[in-house]
């Protein structure tokens, strides 16, 4: 069964970068069949989507946070990987990692998150 | 306005229905869309429940029972989500989402209490 599983720093300085990284495991992140996003949710509110990228290192960010965001890919480690600069106390979350399916048509690029990592907590702080 | 809005809030008995909603903002056209559900209790990540865009274009989560249902309401320009007998084990926080503008969007949330 695919599992995802977020790591990295718990605390994140003001103005400094979040760096985390997600790993799949019982499945390969090279499948043409699947993108693989990054979501958070800051406390006590509602789900945010960061971007999504393909094994072939393709990226869609969210126009919202796209100066902010960088997500590559590990194909050789089974990851991928979520920086975001300049962070502030509003990045303050839980972030989690999906696996998206690909689109059988040519109406989209991907899917929704079908699979999600447990998530991680980040706090931005001095 | 949100792109997406959802009661905050719905209780309901055991073995009833409960009819969750997720409004699309005026001037977008909810028949366009897919239309996303997710499920999430407390400090656990959300649950892919189905996506629904038409009859012939829908998909139920994998081990999602099939009392979980999608539709549409064009009238009120919104996602239905339907939870036929209700269960304790129900009570959570459900999000729509949409892919809208180059981004995946989601709704507000609707806390579903199981009296």
């Amino acid at each position: 069964q695919l599992q995802l599983q977020e790591s990295g720093p718990g605390l994140v300085k003001p103005a400094e970068t979040l760096s985390l990284t997600c790993t799949v495991s019982s499945g390969s992140i090279s499948s043409s069949s699947y993108h693989w996003g990054w979501i958070r949710q800051p406390p006590g509110t509602g789900l945010e989507w960061i971007g999504t990228i393909y094994y072939s290192g393709r990226t869609f960010y969210n126009p919202s946070l796209k100066s902010r965001v960088t997500i590559s890919v590990d194909t050789s480690k089974n990851q991928f990987s979520l920086k975001l600069s300049s962070v502030t106390a509003a990045d303050t979350a839980v972030y989690y990692c999906a696996r998206q399916e690909s689109c059988s048509t040519d109406s989209c690029s991907f899917y929704g998150m079908d699979v999600w990592g447990q998530g991680t907590t980040v706090t931005v702080s001095s | 306005q949100a792109v997406l809005t959802q009661p905050s809030s719905l209780s309901a008995s055991p073995g009833a229905s409960a009819s969750l909603t997720c409004t699309l903002r005026s001037g977008i056209n909810v028949g366009n869309y897919r239309i996303y559900w997710y499920q999430q209790k407390p400090g656990s990540p959300p649950q892919y429940l189905l996506r629904f865009k038409s009859d012939s274009d829908k998909q139920q989560g994998s081990g999602v029972p099939s009392r979980f249902s999608g539709s549409k309401d064009a009238s009120a320009n919104a996602g239905i989500l339907l939870i036929s007998g209700l269960q304790s084990e129900d009570e959570a926080d459900y999000y729509c989402m949409i892919w809208h503008s180059n981004a995946y969007v989601f709704g507000t949330g609707t806390k579903v209490t199981v009296l």
